[in-house]
């Protein structure tokens, strides 16, 4: 079974500049999540859908940043305009059932914002 | 808000012996701790959880115990091995006020486990 799918790995951009991330959740998985992690730290939630509703995003930036996930299937995570302290992994996770749950994460994208 | 706090954030160990990491939580209503393990560069991954209606769970050389009145909940590894060497995080499940966040995963810091051999 093919697991979360991110991309891309890796991102270099410099501050100001836009930045697309994508998933691809488990099939058959409902429930959505993007993370974000700093170095040395535990992921951090930015916003949980159910199917295609954003449930929880209350600790995502909404002055720059924006997620869709249309058709309930894939998600994109956007950051318009990226700031230096946005450099950081972004991990996507999917879960069969809704919190609380096993949650199964992609291997993150990793960005750097010169 | 509600937080987990996690402890050492480093620990090493001979290979062989126990290692045991601490998290403890601040809301009284969370009910579900999971434990993940993240390799380097890899992604977190599930190695065990509990829920709040037991007391200890058992899956080979993991073990998880929780004391609900303390509100802390522990990791123990036994007979610890090289490929042991990961971050682990601790989680609790929140219920904040509000729809929609019933159930979400507060992390902990990280501890990094060094198994030497």
């Amino acid at each position: 079974e093919a697991g979360v799918v991110q991309s891309p790995r890796y991102k270099i951009i410099e501050k100001k500049q836009p930045v697309a991330f994508w998933c691809n959740p488990i099939s058959g998985h409902n429930t959505l999540y993007w993370y974000l992690q700093n170095l040395g730290q535990g992921p951090e939630l930015l916003i949980r859908y159910e199917n295609e509703e954003a449930v929880d995003d209350s600790q995502l930036p909404k002055d720059r940043f924006s997620a869709e996930r249309l058709k309930g299937v894939d998600s994109t995570l956007k950051i318009q305009p990226a700031e230096l302290g946005d450099s950081a992994v972004y991990l996507c996770a999917s879960s069969l059932v809704g919190p609380p749950g096993e949650l199964f994460f992609g291997e993150g994208s990793r960005l750097t914002v010169l | 808000g509600e937080n987990v706090e996690q402890h050492p954030s480093t620990l090493s160990v001979q290979e062989g012996d126990s290692a045991v990491i601490k998290c403890t939580y601040s809301d009284s209503a969370s009910n579900y701790f999971p434990w993940y393990k993240q390799e380097l560069g890899k992604r977190p991954q599930l190695i065990i959880d509990i829920r709040s209606n037991v007391g200890e769970k058992k899956d080979q050389r993991i073990a998880v115990t929780l004391n609900k009145t303390a509100k802390h909940f522990s990791l123990h590894i036994t007979e610890t091995q090289p490929e042991d060497s990961a971050v682990y995080f601790c989680a609790a499940s929140i219920r904040s006020r509000g729809s929609g966040n019933t159930g979400k995963l507060i992390f902990g810091q990280g501890t990094t486990l060094q198994v030497k051999p």
